[in-house]
């Protein structure tokens, strides 16, 4: 199956700085999404992000499929968006193969 | 998108016994699928239960430790069989939206095995 690697492992940040998390796939992909899990364990769709680029208030994410990667931008970064960041893509059988995620604090 | 939920959202059980973790969405969908996350790990999936016909499992997962039971297009369960500690985890199921692109999580169901 198609392999899911992302980086990094651990990110600390202080409020207000800003972040990129970078997600690598092993082959094309025609599905990718990026989720945060919060403290409490909710799974929350940030994007699907194919391809291209796509904004959300102070998250952006791009993937170039050509090079197997995607990137996830936080910016202004607050003490709500710890928690999880998990990068997923379509195996065969459209469940979901998922990264082993980029763990994000950030502190006051 | 899609409304899922889950029951219950947390249980403490015993080891030796079993748990069934119930998953409703609010319209209908072909596929639902069940994960699980052990704790400090990624998700992992654990079958893919279609509506009629029997569930498919992954590699390391049998059915005899997590029956799946699909009865309509809009609810699904899932039994963790025989519990041990190893089965702490957090349980998910999920769907495909409206759209048939994007995948929508439930809440999850955090399952203690003492």
């Amino acid at each position: 199956g198609i392999q899911v690697e992302q980086s990094p492992p651990d990110l600390i940040l202080q409020e207000g700085a800003n972040s990129t998390l970078r997600c690598n796939f092993s082959d094309s992909v025609n599905n990718l999404q990026w989720f945060h899990q919060n403290p409490w364990g909710q799974l929350i769709n940030l994007f699907y992000i194919p391809s291209g680029t796509k904004q959300n208030g102070r998250l952006s994410a791009t993937t170039v499929a050509t090079e197997r990667y995607s990137l996830l931008y936080i910016s202004s970064s607050q003490t709500t968006d710890s928690g999880v960041y998990f990068c997923a893509v379509v195996m065969v059988g459209y469940a979901l193969n998922f990264g082993k995620g980029t763990s994000l604090l950030v502190t006051p | 998108s899609a409304v899922i939920s889950q029951k219950p959202s947390r249980d403490i059980c015993q080891r030796g016994t079993s748990l069934t973790i119930q998953c409703q969405v609010d319209s209908q969908v072909t596929m639902m699928f069940w994960y699980r996350q052990q704790p400090g790990q990624s998700l992992t999936l654990i079958a893919t239960a279609n509506q009629g016909s029997e569930a498919t499992y992954e590699s390391g997962f049998v059915i005899d430790k997590f029956p799946i039971s699909r009865p309509n297009l809009t609810f699904s369960t899932l039994t963790v069989s025989n519990m041990s500690p190893e089965d702490s985890s957090i349980y998910l199921c999920s769907v495909y939206g409206q759209g048939g692109n994007e995948q929508f999580f439930g809440p999850g169901t955090r399952l203690t095995v003492l």
